[in-house]
């Protein structure tokens, strides 16, 4: 079975700083792996995706994120942190397989922006 | 244009109510998911329907139970309300024929059982 996990529960950085959120999962194929978003009282926002292909994928909001199959990870970034970004935000696996196509997520990590 | 929409928002009851949650996604999808976000934030898969058929029940107390009267909906009843079911629920959608499992999730429904 599948399984995500996400080491930082919590962190903060300064508005304009560096970020970068980990993201380490196990399963024994080539998964799918996704970043969503969740601001306070929100539903889930997809920031970005890797299926296949180049692994340093952009998404919404000036993230990216890189697969390292070696490492299995895929960890989120972002060049310059904006006080908005301050939101929940989830890595999660899932498989192609039409009897489970559910997304297995990570618990989580907390950013908190500094002004 | 909502894509995927979850009534109510917000659901306050005593335990031992019954309450159900609707949910109703115009994107076209062939499966929907059920899953619940507890106190700390976890979020897990609950149950999973593909053009109407149950396809993934994890564990899940027999309390619960979905319902998909069609594609584009699949609602989510709750028998005798325990303290424990106080969660968000979210609803979630997405096509087979997508190659990535990309799923769109509805706002969520915050239970709260006293």
């Amino acid at each position: 079975a599948q399984s995500v996990t996400q080491p930082d529960i919590h962190i903060t950085v300064s508005e304009g700083a560096s970020l970068e959120l980990r993201c380490n999962y196990s399963y024994g194929a080539t998964p799918y792996l996704f970043w969503y978003v969740q601001s306070p009282g929100q539903g889930l926002q997809l920031l970005l995706k890797y299926f296949s292909g180049d692994t340093l994928v952009q998404g919404i909001k000036g993230f990216e994120a890189e697969f390292k199959r070696s490492q299995s990870s895929f960890n989120l970034r972002k060049p310059s942190v904006h006080w908005s970004d301050a939101a929940e935000y989830f890595c999660a696996v899932g498989t192609g397989y039409t009897g489970r196509r559910a997304l297995t997520f990570g618990s989580g990590t907390r950013l908190q922006v500094q002004p | 244009d909502t894509a995927v929409s979850q009534t109510p928002k917000y659901l306050v009851t005593q335990m031992g109510n019954d309450k159900s949650i609707k949910c109703e996604q115009n994107l076209g999808h062939d499966t929907m998911y059920w899953y619940k976000q507890d106190s700390k934030k976890f979020l897990k898969i609950m149950f999973s329907y593909n053009n109407k058929e149950l396809i993934i029940n994890e564990t899940v107390p027999n309390r619960f139970s979905p319902k998909s009267p069609d594609k584009a909906h699949l609602n989510l009843h709750i028998n005798s309300l325990e303290l424990g079911d106080s969660a968000v629920y979210f609803c979630a959608s997405s096509t087979t024929s997508g190659r990535d499992n990309e799923q769109f999730f509805g706002p969520g429904t915050r239970l709260t059982v006293l």
